[in-house]
């Protein structure tokens, strides 16, 4: 089983949908929680970390439920210029400086 | 701020050739991790550097990739002798692992190198 968990898509959305995206992480012990971004042919860019309380940056929204070992990813609004991968990346414990990245959801908005 | 830096770009050459790519972390970060991308495998971490000491090599996928840090504004990683199945893209991203501890964690990445092996 991967340490990190994602479901690859890709999503098809219309312009101004709502989408959610999901990730699971195996170990329990994981400290630090993050979404990045990867357009295609660049690098991943941070988007935002993610807190136990849940956070809001403009449209986007991250929750955090560490009982159940999974992290989400809304999009509100969504615009053409979201179209990119989502990357789920996770520290475990011991390893605090290494990111453990998902393998990605793909994410396409449609005119 | 410069970001990550890295180079080549691009690097085409042929299978047995050795491979050096190039990075140089942003000023002031202490810790610099090499990645490897491809379709099949997505981002592997291959080796992290915190104040140019190696910390974690287990990424690393045999003897022929080798990566030094010899000071804090560079660092390379080789490949010799190169195969195809190398063929990937390459990252280089750095952090400062300080005193807030998120931000701790924030890794900014290079633009990557291409690496093809034929």
């Amino acid at each position: 089983r991967k340490e990190v968990e994602q479901d690859p898509g890709p999503f098809n959305v219309p312009e101004g949908a709502t989408v959610a995206f999901n990730c699971t992480y195996s170990n329990s012990a994981s400290q630090s929680f993050f979404w990045y971004r990867q357009d295609c042919r660049k690098e991943p860019k941070l988007l935002m970390s993610v807190y136990s309380s849940g956070n809001e940056d403009g449209r986007f929204t991250a929750q955090l439920n560490r009982a159940s070992q999974y992290i989400s990813l809304l999009i509100r609004d969504s615009k053409l210029s979201d179209s990119a991968t989502y990357l789920c990346v996770v520290t475990f414990s011991g390893s605090a400086r290494q990111l453990t990245f998902g393998s990605g959801t793909q994410l396409t908005v449609l005119p | 701020d410069a970001g990550v830096i890295q180079s080549p770009r691009h690097e085409v050459t042929e299978m047995g050739q050795e491979v050096t790519l190039r990075c140089k972390p942003i000023s002031g970060h202490n810790s610099l991790f090499w990645y490897r991308q491809t379709m099949m495998r997505g981002l592997e971490l291959l080796i992290y550097f915190n104040n140019n000491v190696p910390i974690d090599d287990s990424g690393m996928p045999e003897d022929r990739f080798s990566a030094k840090m010899p000071n804090a504004s560079f660092s390379t990683l080789k490949i010799q002798p190169s195969e195809p199945r190398d063929s990937a893209v390459y990252f280089c991203a750095s952090s400062n692992t300080g005193t807030v501890v998120l931000a701790k964690n924030i890794q900014y990445f290079g633009a990557g190198t291409r690496l093809s092996v034929l």
